[in-house]
């Protein structure tokens, strides 16, 4: 699976959109970029994912350039409550099952009020 | 939405005793669960892919011997740590895939915080 590249830390005041670089640039055609997050002490949370087009869903939406070789997760209003540690993945999708996650450094992104 | 239940939320025990930890897939099936391990300040390490009927495929550097999986059912993959030691304290997480579609993607447990005493 193709390696990604986040910051490390990031801030972003409450009530404002929280925008989320990642940098993907070895992806391959067949690769879809997952985004998840971790709250202190849980376990990852799905976010969104997807393939070449722009995607959103109630949580989020995910910008993926037209080469593919970055996305960016925006948290439209973000909350206090969205403070965590966000994490880019890329992986290669199919209906095989031992299609495993690779977790990087990830993001940790703090919600201020 | 897919959910995975990991059992217990944190347990306590003895160094040299021995732990089970639950992982459920409660509203579908899954043919291979996945275990992480996460030490504090740190990311998910992938431990080892859990496949339903077979053999677990261990990563590199985990020990087979000492954390045992064991995925009977496609709905349920236990992970046992045998002999634990101080060491051994950790997060441990397990998920699992519905493979209702292609991309679909991993939901994950809330996780279970082993301490060794």
């Amino acid at each position: 699976d193709a390696k990604t590249t986040q910051p490390t830390s990031m801030d972003c005041a409450e009530g404002r959109a929280a925008n989320l670089p990642c940098n993907h640039s070895t992806i391959s055609g067949n690769e879809y970029v997952y985004w998840y997050r971790q709250i202190h002490s849980q376990g990852p949370q799905y976010i969104i994912h997807g393939l070449k087009n722009n995607e959103t869903n109630e949580m989020a939406s995910l910008i993926i350039t037209e080469d593919r070789k970055s996305s960016t997760l925006i948290l439209p209003h973000a909350t206090l409550r969205d403070t965590a540690v966000y994490y880019c993945i890329v992986r290669v999708g199919g209906i095989q099952g031992a299609q495993k996650l690779v977790f990087g450094q990830g993001t940790r992104l703090t919600i201020n009020p | 939405g897919a959910v995975v239940s990991q059992h217990p939320s944190w347990v306590i025990c003895k160094s040299g005793t021995s732990v089970k930890i639950e992982c459920r897939s409660l509203d579908f099936q899954a043919t291979t669960m996945f275990w992480y391990r996460q030490f504090p300040k740190q990311s998910l390490m992938l431990m080892a892919t859990s496949n339903e009927g077979s053999k677990a495929t261990y990563e590199q550097g985990v020990e087979k011997d000492k954390f045992l999986i064991n995925h009977a059912s496609l709905t349920l993959s236990t992970l046992t740590v045998t002999s634990a030691h101080p060491e051994d304290s950790s997060f441990y997480i397990c998920s699992a895939r519905d493979l209702g579609t292609g991309s679909s993607p991993l939901h994950f447990g809330n996780g279970t915080r082993l301490t060794v005493t």
